[in-house]
């Protein structure tokens, strides 16, 4: 079974600021990493995925991640946030070698501050 | 396209009572899946379907059954509804069948509170 760990709950940061939301995952198989942004009172949408290749994924928005498998580490990353970034943001893993399951982390509320 | 479509949209329930989460995709996906999403906790598994006729328990089935009725529809049901069960439910579907590292794409929720 996979598990993810998102250790920050909660991110304050003021708006032209960078950021960075940790995501550290546990498996015993190979995995795809995704993150997922959830605004406020909505479904999630996909902001990136690293299947496989370049280490560095870029997403929507200007946010990019980048997978440490020595780390087991998918943290995402933005240079300069706006007030539209505010929202909670869901680190997630599937296996490889079974079904599409995913595992999401609990989540960290990124409060972008004018 | 509408994507994946949720109904109801808030529901308050008493204990004991039941009701039947609808869920729709447009996107002629194959696969389909229910969560549940609480504060801290982030979302977690409850039932899927990898394909019409076919579903599967996920993390936390307890307590809940579900319908893969066609392609397009995967519903959810409380049979008794508890306080535990109050929550904010999300369906999510998925292109492939079996196909790993595929986006899953979700729907607005059900915010549901169980008295």
């Amino acid at each position: 079974a996979q598990s993810v760990t998102q250790l920050d709950s909660q991110v304050p940061v003021f708006e032209e600021a960078p950021v960075e939301l940790r995501c550290n995952y546990s498996s015993s198989v190979s995995v795809y990493l995704f993150w997922y942004v959830q605004y406020p009172n909505q479904g999630l949408q996909l902001l990136l995925k690293y299947l496989s290749g370049s280490t560095l994924v870029k997403g929507i928005n200007g946010f990019e991640a980048e997978f440490n498998k020595s780390q087991t580490s998918f943290h995402l990353r933005k240079p300069s946030v706006h007030i539209s970034d505010t929202a909670e943001y869901f680190c997630a893993v599937s296996g490889k070698n079974n079904f599409n399951k995913f595992y999401f982390g609990s989540g960290t509320k990124l409060n972008v501050k004018p | 396209n509408a994507g994946v479509t949720q109904t109801p949209k808030f529901q308050v329930l008493k204990t004991g009572q039941s009701m039947t989460l609808q869920c729709a995709q447009d996107m002629n996906h194959n696969s389909m899946y229910w969560y549940r999403q609480d504060p801290g906790m982030g979302l977690r598994l409850i039932y899927y379907s990898a394909s019409e006729g076919t579903t599967d328990k996920g993390e936390v089935p307890n307590g809940y059954n579900v319908s893969r009725l066609n392609k397009r529809e995967f519903s959810l049901r409380l049979e008794s509804a508890a306080p535990s069960q109050t929550s904010v439910y999300f369906c999510a579907s998925s292109e492939g069948t079996h196909r790993t590292g595929e986006t899953q794409y979700f729907g607005p929720g059900t915010r549901l509170l169980v008295l």
